[in-house]
């Protein structure tokens, strides 16, 4: 069965703090996502990757970055966590335009 | 700005009934089309794809109207367990970071 991993389910972190959330993917995809998800603004697309070390900004790249080191591991990094950054944090793989595959999604509250 | 549009609804139908609803795009360069169902507080599931000839899984029918650039989901003898939100994604040419459009979703209950 395939899979789309996120680190953590529920994250509780405070202003400043440094922030990493982590996904893994076993289906050898070469694109991974990350989106937030928040309520009356649909899912928003944060960083893209579409190979090991290539990143491109999504629509809302203000205050993220991202690390792809290897092809299965995509991780979001949150510098300096402010409380505007609470949401429903999903990650995705797919292979080229195809079908999306999405990990259970972290919910970061930022206090 | 590629667009993908959706009624948000909710759409409060009874169990049983017959529900159907579209998205719009924009871009009429779009090649790929998906229904994904999300449950609160869930991940997005993909639903079913949606072909040019359109197509059928059990009580879902999904369609693709390249004239009118608009998808539908039509829901036979609904069930309590098909309340969610309903998202539809257009994929583009190319590829990319924005390869991928998400529509924000109709939300849909379905009532006892």
């Amino acid at each position: 069965d395939v899979k789309v991993t996120q680190s953590s389910r529920y994250l509780v972190k405070r202003t400043g703090e440094k922030v990493f959330l982590e996904c893994v993917q076993d289906m050898d995809h070469e694109n991974m996502f990350w989106y937030r998800q928040d309520p009356g603004l649909g899912l928003r697309l944060i960083y893209f990757s579409y190979d090991v070390k290539m990143k491109e900004k999504g629509d809302i790249p203000e205050g993220y970055s991202v690390s792809r080191e290897k092809k299965e591991r995509f991780s979001l990094i949150l510098e300096s966590a402010s409380t505007n950054q609470t949401s429903m944090y999903l990650c995705a793989s797919n292979a080229d335009n195809e079908k999306l595959f999405f990990g259970s999604g972290t919910q970061l509250s930022v206090l | 700005r590629k667009e993908v549009e959706q009624d948000p609804g909710p759409f409060n139908v009874p169990e049983g009934a017959t529900v159907a609803f579209n998205c719009t795009y924009s871009n009429s360069a779009s090649q790929s089309f998906f229904w994904y169902r999300q449950d609160c507080r869930k991940e997005p599931k993909l639903l079913m794809s949606v072909y040019s000839s359109g197509n059928e899984d059990g009580r879902f029918t999904a369609q693709l109207n390249r004239a009118s650039q608009y998808i539908s989901l039509l829901i036979r003898d609904s069930k309590l367990s098909d309340s969610a939100t309903y998202l539809c994604v257009v994929g583009y040419s190319g590829g990319g970071a924005d390869g991928l459009t998400f529509g924000k979703g109709t939300h849909l209950i379905i009532q006892p």
